[in-house]
């Protein structure tokens, strides 16, 4: 079972345009959303992270939003460029046991010049 | 430069063979983690070691087993591969609580 679902599995953008890709959870046991972003034949790499207690955390283009009622949380990546080009994962940690992060199911991001 | 190490980067095996996934960090960090990625499936949690000395099945531990050699390193083994383990394998560590992880580059996996 997903605990944490991701949506949409792929998503293009034209350069220039706002990327939105949407996580949900449901396990209130959740203390920290990070999202990663993977290059084809990397590692995902750490892009930005937000705690429940803040409703947005920005970073450069990068943007999340969280609403901790709804539990959602979304990546707004302004001003799309074609090297932002990558697999992107929702996360979500347990607030106990190790650290471990529950992964969404990606989203495939294609930005055309 | 720092971070982690996986090897090989790419194996094929034969089912029923067996073969240990190295992976090596030198961050100095206390935990590991192993996870597979599949299309569609994201990454999902193989075993993980919070510390030196400690393991725990994560949420798709079936057909694997783990060695947490030392602080440093971290391996991931399949005694009897089968088909349904071609993946790609991530071994990650994390510093603490308030960091994220740093994924090695990955291992592809294919059992024929």
């Amino acid at each position: 079972q997903q605990q944490v679902k991701q949506s949409p599995q792929s998503l293009i953008v034209q350069k220039g345009g706002i990327s939105i890709i949407n996580c949900a959870y449901e396990n209130t046991a959740f203390d920290y959303f990070p999202w990663y972003q993977q290059f084809p034949g990397k590692g995902p790499a750490l892009l930005i992270a937000i705690r429940p207690d803040v409703s947005e955390k920005k970073e450069g283009r990068f943007t999340i939003s969280f609403n901790k009622s709804a539990k959602q949380f979304s990546l707004h990546i302004m001003d799309s460029q074609p090297g932002d080009s990558a697999t992107y994962f929702c996360a979500a940690r347990m607030m106990y046991g190790g650290s471990r992060l529950t992964f969404g199911e990606g989203t495939q991001l294609t930005v055309n010049p | 430069n720092a971070g982690v190490t996986q090897t090989p980067k790419f194996q094929v095996l034969k089912t029923g063979q067996s073969m240990t996934l190295q992976c090596a960090q030198d961050m100095n960090h206390n935990s590991m983690y192993w996870y597979r990625q599949d299309p569609g499936m994201g990454l999902r949690l193989i075993y993980y070691s919070a510390s030196e000395g400690t393991t725990d099945k994560g949420e798709v531990p079936n057909g694997y087993n783990v060695s947490r050699l030392n602080k440093r390193e971290f391996s991931l083994r399949l005694e009897s591969a089968a088909p349904s383990q071609t993946s790609v394998y991530f071994c990650a560590s994390s510093e603490s609580v308030n960091y994220g992880y740093t994924f090695g580059s990955g291992t592809r996996l294919t059992v024929v």
